[in-house]
């Protein structure tokens, strides 16, 4: 089945204290992005990456990190959370043809509170 | 720069009547829509796109929407909703022509569809 995973689906942590939220997908695309999701302000692009080893920055880049070292993986980094980054977060995949946007398949989301 | 304004935040409707959700998109080069809809507690999945083409454009679960680009518009319309298509409905932009497949998602609109 195409999808996108992402671990974990909750997490609850303590300022300051590193974490890494995971995003794998099994179709082979290209390009992947990470969105927050906050009451009243919709979706968020973080981060996104082209393809391996190509990352650039998004809307809200500020406290995160990405890297993207295999086609199908594309973790979140927090090296220092704050409470502000409490929110609800979604990694997302899609393929990339002739710099035509396609279809995004998200994952399931990533409920994160900072403690 | 692209941006989105979804003109509703919520909307309530009865089953079975007709439902339009509004969206505006700003950019100064030509565009990309999409619709996405983010049902209780999961993901995004995608309604429909504009690509090119015709300006009408339909969805699954029989949603449409119409590209504008004199009023720089692509509501969404259905004419006639279930409970179940109570969801978060957001429209999304993307330009021509960039390097990357940066998404600009609206605020999103709740329709909340009642017996």
């Amino acid at each position: 089945e195409a999808q996108v995973t992402q671990n974990p689906r909750y997490l609850i942590t303590v300022t300051g204290k590193k974490l890494t939220v995971t995003c794998s997908q099994n179709m082979n695309h290209e390009y992947m992005s990470w969105y927050r999701q906050d009451p009243g302000l919709g979706l968020r692009q973080i981060y996104y990456s082209m393809n391996v080893e190509v990352t650039d920055k998004g809307d809200v880049p500020e406290g995160y990190k990405v890297s993207r070292k295999e086609k199908r993986n594309f973790p979140l980094i927090l090296e220092s959370p704050s409470p502000n980054q409490t929110s609800l977060y979604f990694c997302a995949s899609s393929s990339g043809l002739a710099g035509v946007p396609d279809t995004q398949y998200f994952g399931p989301g990533t409920r994160l509170t900072v403690l | 720069a692209q941006s989105v304004t979804q003109l509703d935040s919520q909307v309530p409707v009865f089953e079975e009547a007709p439902v339009e959700l509004r969206c505006n998109y700003s950019s100064s080069v030509s565009v990309y829509l999409f619709w996405y809809v983010q049902y209780p507690n999961q993901g995004l999945q995608l309604l429909l796109k504009y690509l090119s083409g015709s300006t009408l454009v339909k969805g699954i679960n029989g949603f449409e929407a119409e590209f504008n680009k004199s009023q720089t518009s692509f509501h969404l319309r259905k004419p006639s909703v279930h409970i179940s298509d109570t969801a978060e409905y957001f429209c999304a932009v993307s330009e021509h022509g960039g390097s990357n497949y940066k998404l600009t998602f609206g605020k999103g609109t709740l329709l909340t569809v009642n017996p």
